[in-house]
């Protein structure tokens, strides 16, 4: 069945310092989501990418869309202490009969020092 | 507008006890998802609703887990026996039909002992 996983599994940045986390699918996808889970908190959708190569930006976050459809990034610019929490992607199989199910990597457990 | 209702939201149970969790969704949301979320992983689908109809319901194991959704809103979930295993977060969404989005409840954090 299809992978997502992700990398790093946890990251410790200084506040200011940027952040980076990727996914990676075993399969190519037809879209991909990015949520944001606070600490003993629920997942709150951030944004879906769709197209190949596709960037999009919401003020300090940048989400980017692998050329192939099976690979996407979340960079977030100067962190704050806000920004801590878990950040999954979810991938939406390209393949025909299972459209709408979404597979959810690990997750990256984001810390941010002050 | 009210979000993803859950309850209870946790509970603790000893092993081979039957449990019950109960989903609200948001008003209007045709499309209702029942998730588990083992500590440190990503949440996985167990089941998928389209009004009152289990449109996936592949990755439900279903010799101890059933679901149900009888008047299209709200949906019950049901694990009996439990086993130690089966303590996580289980977490139901809702989204309109033919949109993306998905909406959280804040789960209910399960213990078997």
């Amino acid at each position: 069945g299809q992978q997502v996983m992700q990398i790093p599994q946890y990251q410790h940045v200084q506040e200011g310092e940027d952040f980076t986390t990727y996914c990676n699918s075993s399969t190519t996808l037809s879209n991909i989501q990015w949520y944001k889970q606070r600490p003993g908190g629920h997942p709150v959708f951030l944004i879906q990418l769709v197209k190949s190569g596709e960037v999009k930006k919401q003020k300090r976050l940048t989400f980017q869309f692998g050329e192939a459809k099976k690979n996407s990034s979340l960079h977030i610019t100067a962190t704050q202490t806000t920004d801590v929490g878990t950040y999954f992607c979810a991938g939406r199989s390209s393949v025909s009969g299972s459209a709408r199910q979404l597979t959810f990597g690990s997750g990256t457990q984001l810390t941010v020092l002050p | 507008e009210a979000g993803v209702v859950q309850s209870p939201r946790y509970k603790i149970i000893e092993k081979k006890q039957p449990v019950a969790f109960w989903c609200n969704p948001i008003s209007g949301h045709n499309t209702l998802y029942w998730y588990r979320q083992n500590l440190g992983q990503g949440p996985e689908l167990l089941i998928r609703y389209e009004n009152e109809e289990a449109v996936d319901d592949s990755q439900l194991p279903k010799d101890r887990f059933s679901a149900e959704r009888l008047k299209g809103v709200d949906s019950t979930l049901k694990i009996q026996p439990a086993e130690l295993g089966d303590s996580a977060v289980y977490l139901c969404a809702s989204g309109h039909r033919g949109s993306y989005e998905q909406y959280f409840g804040p789960g209910t954090r399960l213990t078997v002992t």
